[in-house]
């Protein structure tokens, strides 16, 4: 298996843009996770789908922010507007039996 | 509630030498631990894990860590170090019937030739 696919690697965007991140899960996994990861504040979980279905998005930090799972295969990020602190790498995950398996990430610089 | 805490920040060692990262937990539970590696601009491996079978655990690129129970430790070992070790290290706690990880902040290793 490939592992957990991210796409795309680096975004540079200007403030205001929309921004749109994307997974592909390890298949069979039912799990799938996204983070976010900065120096100030490490790793914190954005939103956590569970059978394609957001179980927590607790660590979504604003309305600007939406994650969608259309199948089991892929889910999207997107960031509507961007801002200069959304700034960080952002990962994905899925996971099978409790275990997480973690995407390149992509790094996402806002100007 | 879990928690992690990685007692250094920083380790460097020599090329050849053992390395020693050291974690500390908190869990109402019997928790699930792992250690992940990440080295520059790249994403989280997964080196090694405990889920309640033997104590000690031996992952990939002849890391190993143990688990003590008396102690609430999961410390990270490496008899030899190489080059390619230095990476963060992530010491990492669940609930086994829960989703959440609880990171710790991670221990930056460099290696000096």
């Amino acid at each position: 298996d490939a592992g957990v696919i991210q796409s795309p690697r680096h975004e540079v965007t200007e403030m205001g843009q929309e921004v749109t991140l994307r997974c592909k899960p390890i298949s069979g996994h039912n799990s799938l996770f996204w983070y976010r990861q900065t120096m100030m504040r490490g790793l914190e979980l954005l939103i956590y789908f569970n059978n394609n279905v957001p179980i927590d998005d607790s660590g979504m930090p604003e309305d600007r922010f939406s994650a969608k799972m259309p199948n089991a295969s892929f889910s999207t990020l997107k960031i509507q507007p961007s801002e200069p602190r959304d700034s960080a790498v952002y990962f994905c995950a899925s996971s099978s039996r409790n275990i997480q398996y973690f995407g390149a990430g992509t790094r996402l610089s806002v100007l | 509630a879990q928690s992690v805490t990685q007692l250094d920040s920083h380790v460097s060692v020599s090329e050849g030498t053992p390395v020693l990262l050291r974690c500390n937990y908190s869990s109402s539970y019997s928790p699930s631990l792992f250690w992940y590696v990440q080295h520059p601009n790249k994403g989280l491996q997964l080196l090694l894990k405990y889920t309640s079978a033997a104590t000690l655990v031996k992952g990939i690129n002849g890391f190993e860590a143990e688990f003590k129970k008396s102690e609430t430790s999961f410390h990270l070992t490496k008899p030899s170090a190489h080059m390619s070790d230095a990476a963060e290290y992530f010491c990492v706690v669940s609930d086994p019937a829960d989703y959440k990880l609880s990171f710790g902040a991670g221990t930056t290793v460099t290696v000096r030739a």
